[in-house]
Formats: C-alpha cells, sequence, structure tokens
C-alpha cells in the first residue's frame, strides 16, 4: 500500500490567495484527521472525518478554514484567504475505523509558506 | 483540557547508551497513549500503542510504560544506535473517535 498520500508537499503562496491541501487515505479506512504542525504550539488535531462525515471541528482555528470529504478516498482542506499565520506543516492521517484502539498512520506533510 | 508535556526537549547521548524519554498528561481519563517517532521533513511512524488497561509494550530495542494514575508515560530505548535520531512525540487519546493531542516531543541525538 502507497501509504498517506498529500500533495503538494510544499506550498509557498501569497497573503490573501486561496490555499487547498489534498489528502489520501489508506485505502479501506474509514477515519480521517488534520493535523497542523507549528514549533509554537506543535501538533494540533483540527478536524476528523468518520465515514467521510465531519465529526469535530472544533479544532478549526477559524472561518477561513474548511475541509471536505467528497468520498472515501479524498479530502480537502482550504484555506481563503491564508495569512503568514497559516505558515506550518499539515498532516493528515487515516485509519482504519474511528476509536480509541486504531493506530492513526499519517503522510509526510504539507509544508505551507504563506508571505 | 488535556496537556502532553514531554521533558526534556531535546537530548544527546552517545551511540550503545540506554535511554529514556518522559511524557506526561494532566487528565488521567485517557483512552490510550501512543509514542511516536518523527524524522526530520517526514510524517509522523507509530512506534508503541498502549491501551488505558495496560501497563506496558514493547517493540524491539523500544519499550513504553504508562502510569495513568500519575499521569506519566516513559519510552525506554535500548542500546541506542544513531539510526534512533529523531524527535520523539508522545500522545494520548482524548475521545472516543481517536482524536490525539500531542506533546511537543523530545528530539533525541545519538552520536556515533
Amino acid at each position: 500500500d502507497a501509504g498517506v498520500i498529500q500533495s503538494p508537499r510544499h506550498e509557498v503562496t501569497e497573503m490573501g490567495q486561496e490555499v487547498t491541501l489534498r489528502c489520501k487515505p489508506i485505502s479501506g479506512h474509514n477515519s480521517l484527521f488534520w493535523y497542523r504542525q507549528t514549533m509554537m504550539r506543535g501538533l494540533e488535531l483540527l478536524i476528523y472525518f468518520n465515514n467521510n462525515v465531519p465529526i469535530d471541528d472544533s479544532g478549526m482555528p477559524e472561518d477561513r478554514f474548511s475541509a471536505k470529504m467528497p468520498n472515501a478516498s479524498f479530502s480537502t482542506l482550504k484555506i481563503q484567504p491564508s495569512e503568514p499565520r497559516d505558515s506550518a506543516v499539515y498532516f493528515c492521517a487515516s485509519s482504519l475505523a474511528a476509536g480509541r484502539f486504531e493506530t492513526q498512520y499519517f503522510g509526510p506533510g504539507t509544508r505551507l509558506l504563506v508571505l | 483540557k488535556q496537556e502532553v508535556t514531554q521533558i526534556p526537549a531535546a537530548l544527546s547521548v552517545p551511540e550503545g547508551e540506554n535511554l529514556v524519554l518522559n511524557c506526561s498528561f494532566t487528565d488521567s481519563a485517557i483512552y490510550n497513549l501512543q509514542w511516536f517517532r518523527q524524522d526530520p521533513g517526514k510524517g509522523l511512524t507509530s512506534l508503541l500503542l498502549i491501551q488505558s488497561s495496560q501497563r506496558e509494550q514493547t517493540s524491539g530495542r523500544l519499550n513504553a510504560s504508562l502510569d495513568k494514575s500519575s499521569g506519566r508515560s516513559t519510552l525506554y530505548i535500548a542500546a541506542s544506535q544513531p539510526g534512533d535520531s529523531a524527535t520523539y512525540l508522545c500522545a494520548v487519546i482524548g475521545g472516543s473517535q481517536g482524536n490525539l493531542i500531542f506533546g511537543k516531543g523530545t528530539k533525541l541525538s545519538v552520536k556515533p
């Protein structure tokens, strides 16, 4: 299996532009998680889906952030408009099922720099 | 609100040494705890998952322990190697759906 796939791997954009991050979970996994990692705050959960349905988006920092999962094999995280403080590494992870016994498998991350 | 702390933030040891990484959490009502490894520029790799009813888990040279009542976990690495150099992250499962709450990690450097 190819593992969790994220694209792009690197993104540099200017403040005010729209940014779309993409994730393909491991085939057969029913839960998908979006995390953000910064030096100051470490790794933080933004939102997670179970069977394509958003379960908890309380970690989404503000209305500029939105996430969708139109089908079991694809999810997007969109930032519109982007700001310099959004610069971070964004990780997507998937697990076989929702639940505390399931290991999460992480993608390589998207490194976002907003100028 | 659950908070996870890892001490030290960085650690440098000579090759062959046994070492312990520490993780503490403020709310003992966790479902389980997971240790990850993160290499520079890469994603996270799960090392060990300890369920709340367990005391420890072992995988090769790694042994993780969990003391839920005191809010502590340790990751023991035996006979460290330069290839063990990475950042090690501890995370607790904060809810029944599996959402992870992470510490900021310990950056380990093993010198040949």
